[in-house]
């Protein structure tokens, strides 16, 4: 499986954007980018996903490199809620086993107020 | 709309007992997984249903666990004779095809 790899934290000011790289040299062509978050003692919750171009919903933006060998997610104005471990993970929906999602280290995300 | 739900929420069991947790997917979602989270650790896949096809069981730490998923709905995970290690936060998420999925709140289980 190809592998992602973060920082393992990063911090940021309330109401100040924040950007969250990922590191995936090893991507494959079928491989989709999902960006899902944990907030403290919850189970994880879904963020946003791509392929190839940029997207944005109403939680966040993903941008993503033109060779794809790298992401970044964007949290356009951080708030306190938004503290948390984020996590890129690929999943190649075309095997079977990609439906799985492999979780890394991911990022932990502090917000000051 | 409801959400993946767990029960129990806690559940605390001597070394060597069985456990069972139960999760309620979202209505309408084909496929369920199960995940744990050990203290500190990152989460770990177990076991995949989808639809009427043969689970992925490639994920179960030993034979000592085991899944079922009844009528395409309600799943059950199984741990027989559990030991110290089995100690985590249980989570099941459920989802339509490969779409992204839903967690519940996880069970945490502690064996003692």
């Amino acid at each position: 499986d190809a592998k992602t790899t973060q920082p393992n934290s990063m911090e940021s000011n309330e109401e100040e954007p924040v950007h969250l790289p990922c590191n995936h040299s090893t991507i494959s062509g079928t491989d989709y980018i999902h960006w899902y978050r944990q907030l403290p003692s919850q189970g994880p919750e879904y963020v946003i996903h791509g392929l190839t171009s940029n997207v944005n919903n109403r939680m966040a933006s993903l941008a993503i490199a033109e060779d794809r060998k790298s992401s970044t997610l964007i949290l356009h104005r951080a708030t306190l809620r938004d503290a948390a471990v984020y996590y890129c993970i690929l999943r190649d929906v075309q095997e079977t086993s990609g439906s799985r999602l492999t979780f890394g280290e991911g990022t932990q995300l502090t917000v000051n107020p | 709309g409801a959400g993946v739900s767990q029960s129990p929420s806690n559940k605390v069991t001597e070394k060597g007992k069985d456990v069972e947790l139960r999760c309620d997917p979202i209505s309408g979602h084909t496929a369920l997984y199960w995940y744990r989270q050990s203290l500190g650790q990152g989460l770990e896949f177990l076991i995949y249903f989808q639809g009427n096809s043969a689970p992925d069981k490639s994920g179960l730490p030993s034979d000592r666990f085991s899944a079922e998923r009844t009528g395409g709905s309600v799943s059950t995970l199984t741990i027989q004779r559990t030991q110290q290690e089995d100690s985590a936060v249980y989570l099941c998420a459920s989802s339509q095809e490969s779409y992204e999925q839903y967690f519940g709140p996880g069970t945490r289980l502690t064996v003692t």
